[in-house]
């Protein structure tokens, strides 16, 4: 079954414990991003990238992290959490940069994280 | 990112018709999405375009004007399914390879 994979689904954690929410993706898909979805401020770009080894930065950067050395994965690491990165957090993907036929980005379930 | 605007909520009802507008910035604009939300659950993809026009996909079109900056998403025949945060997305070239939603409209199907 084509998905996006996400985990953890939900993570309480303690403000400056690094953690990693991974994102993996079984459908060969060039394209993957980070958002946040806030109450009120909606989807927010964190991170994407073209391809393995390509990333950059989208609208809320600061405090994450990203790698894409695979084309499946593309974890998102918060070095030093603190309590205003505590969102839902959804991975996306997309076969190839937004052409006419491939637009559609497939998203992850989220994970739901919350930083004390 | 760029400003999409779009309205916070709106109310329908069974059976009804009803259009939800978008708005956005015109400079290197390159193509417009909008995804359906329902609550506690991911966006899935309902539309996209990249010219001028309606695009009709069963009970739901999807109309853009670049020259305006304007984008609309139509729901017809309307069901209690449809309750859900609609969300439009543009694409802009000036923004790298960012795609930039907005807030989301709030729709709420009454019976």
């Amino acid at each position: 079954e084509a998905q996006v994979t996400q985990n953890p689904r939900y993570l309480i954690t303690v403000t400056g414990k690094k953690l990693t929410v991974t994102c993996s993706q079984n459908m060969n898909h060039e394209y993957m991003s980070w958002y946040r979805q806030d109450p009120g401020l909606g989807l927010r770009q964190i991170y994407y990238s073209m391809n393995v080894e390509v990333t950059d930065k989208g609208d809320v950067p600061e405090g994450y992290k990203v790698s894409r050395k695979e084309k499946r994965n593309f974890p998102l690491i918060l070095e030093s959490p603190s309590p205003n990165q505590t969102s839902l957090y959804f991975c996306a993907s997309s076969l190839s940069w937004f052409s006419r036929d491939t637009g559609e980005l497939f998203f992850g379930e989220g994970s739901r994280l919350t930083v004390l | 990112g760029q400003n999409i605007d779009q309205p916070t909520e709106m109310t329908a009802t069974e059976g009804a018709i009803v259009q939800i507008n978008c708005t956005y910035q015109t400079s290197g604009f390159n193509g417009l999405f909008w995804y359906q939300q329902h609550a506690g659950e991911a966006p899935t993809f309902l539309s996209y375009n990249v010219l001028d026009g309606l695009e009709e996909k069963g009970r739901f079109s999807s109309f853009l004007s670049r020259s305006k900056g304007y984008s609309y998403l139509l729901l017809k025949e309307l069901q209690m399914k449809d309750s859900a945060s609609y969300l439009c997305a543009a694409f802009n070239r000036n923004s790298g390879y960012a795609l930039n939603f907005g807030k989301g409209t709030s729709l709420l199907v009454t019976p």
